[in-house]
């Protein structure tokens, strides 16, 4: 089982909000993790969007609008990331990152549509 | 401004190697962890490698132990990736990007290639 499995893919509408799960494996517990958020466009590297562990230790990306925010599901043991008033530019693949065992792991990634 | 740029990407047989740097500008590269991230074709990202500040502790993807080693120059403000014995599924754009927590600076990447 992976460490972090997010949805392949998701879709919204422009105005609506959405929200993306980045779910742990069954045996390690989110609320110790600090949960990574990047946002990649086709042909771009990622953009680091924003860390969440709890609301007293979060972190806002450089220059990135409030309209991202992290949060946690402890009963499904996931990150979540919420994208509010989604904009067409809000079109991506969004990756979640989590330290675990002395490595960087990302989750597969879930390909945002706004349509 | 604050920069990064990769170089050393290019088509290698199964089996061979190149070696990958990272110019960085703009920033006290001295400060940083820095690490490696690389995204097959199509595929999704893959952390391959970080490195600390003084290069006393190095830390890898498992399915590069072994044949990568990453490195770091200080005093040319640049990092080093050393691909040995690559494989097929080494193939994609590497990433290097700068650590102080999350990775919030990267360069635009260098594509590898490894094919007969």
């Amino acid at each position: 089982q992976a460490v972090l499995t997010q949805p392949s893919s998701l879709s919204a509408s422009p105005g609506a909000s959405a929200s993306l799960t980045c779910t742990l494996r069954s045996d390690i517990n989110v609320g110790t993790y600090r949960i990574y958020w990047y946002q990649q466009k086709p042909g771009s590297p990622p953009q680091y969007l924003l860390r969440y562990k709890s609301d007293s230790e979060k972190q806002q990306g450089s220059g990135v609008p409030s309209r991202f925010s992290g949060s946690k599901d402890a009963s499904a043991n996931a990150g979540i990331l919420l994208i509010s008033g989604l904009q067409s530019e809000d079109e991506a693949d969004y990756y979640c990152m989590i330290w675990h065992s002395r490595t960087w792991v990302f989750g597969g990634g879930t390909k945002l549509t706004v349509l | 401004e604050v920069q990064l740029v990769e170089s050393g990407g290019g088509l290698v047989q199964p089996g061979g190697s190149l070696r990958l740097s990272c110019a960085a500008s703009g920033f006290t590269f001295r400060s940083y962890w820095m690490t490696w991230v690389r995204q097959a074709p199509g595929k999704g990202l893959e952390w391959v490698a970080n490195i600390k500040q003084d290069g006393s502790e190095k830390y890898y993807v498992d399915s590069v132990k072994g044949r990568f080693t990453i490195s770091r120059d200080n005093a040319k403000n640049s990092l080093y990736l050393q691909m040995n014995s690559l494989r097929a599924e080494d193939t994609g754009v590497y990433y290097c990007a700068r650590e102080p927590d999350a990775f919030d600076i990267w360069g635009q990447g260098t594509m590898v290639t490894v094919s007969s």
